[in-house]
């Protein structure tokens, strides 16, 4: 059974600051990993996306692999209102055909002016 | 570029009865996934249609059963509703083909918010 943990939260941050958010995950062969933010009633969106050990920068965004770990982070930068949120973190497997993403529940993320 | 679009966004229903919603996918991407996200939790990977075929299956029963058309919009049909049932059903189109690099990126649609009652 694979899975993704991630705290619930609710994590909150001053803005300005960086919010930290943690990802574990069980599957060894696991290959692609995935960032997505979900806003209150509205649908997941892809902000990041990291295929091999160590970071990825996009703008304020960075995430970090360790594989050996089986750890993914997602560093937020100068944090704002606007990034208040749910962040999820999803994990596939390998193979070209599937596009089956196993999701951890999620990390709440509250940016306090 | 269009988007995923799912239909209906909203619907109630009771148990037992069936229900079909209905998505298309973002222009030129050929496979598309069906989720189930219940309130709280991550979203759960149903099935995946790639040329109208299914092409990987999640945890669910065969009450759970979809299709996709030759333009690649699909539909998920859920027969015999349970409460559980209740949650938002989440469609996300890729650009797949076994012969090519597949990044896993998905790209969700509003997704359809089902209730049972």
């Amino acid at each position: 059974q694979k899975e993704v943990e991630q705290n619930s939260g609710p994590l909150s941050v001053p803005e300005g600051a960086i919010a930290s958010l943690n990802c574990t995950y069980s599957d060894r062969v696991s290959q692609s990993f995935f960032w997505y933010r979900q806003y209150s009633g509205k649908s997941p969106e892809l902000i990041m996306s990291i295929y091999s050990n160590g970071d990825k920068e996009d703008g304020r965004f960075t995430a970090q692999l360790n594989k050996a770990s089986q750890y993914v982070s997602l560093l937020i930068r100068d944090s704002q209102p606007s990034d208040s949120a749910t962040y999820l973190c999803a994990v596939k497997g390998p193979g070209a055909g599937s596009y089956q993403l196993t999701f951890g529940k999620g990390t709440k993320l509250s940016v306090i002016p | 570029e269009t988007g995923v679009t799912q239909s209906p966004t909203h619907l109630i229903k009771t148990r037992g009865q069936q229900v079909t919603l209905r998505c298309s996918s973002q222009s030129g991407h050929n496979t598309v996934s069906w989720y189930q996200q219940a309130l709280g939790q991550g979203p759960q990977f149903i099935f995946q249609y790639y040329r109208e075929e299914e092409n990987g299956r999640g945890n669910f029963p065969p009450r759970f059963s979809g299709l996709q058309f030759p333009n690649y919009s699909s539909e998920l049909n859920v027969n015999a509703l349970e409460l559980d049932d209740s949650a938002l059903y989440l469609c996300a189109s890729s650009l797949g083909a076994t012969n090519r690099v597949n990044t896993g990126e998905l790209f969700f649609g509003e997704g359809s918010r089902l209730t049972v009652l």
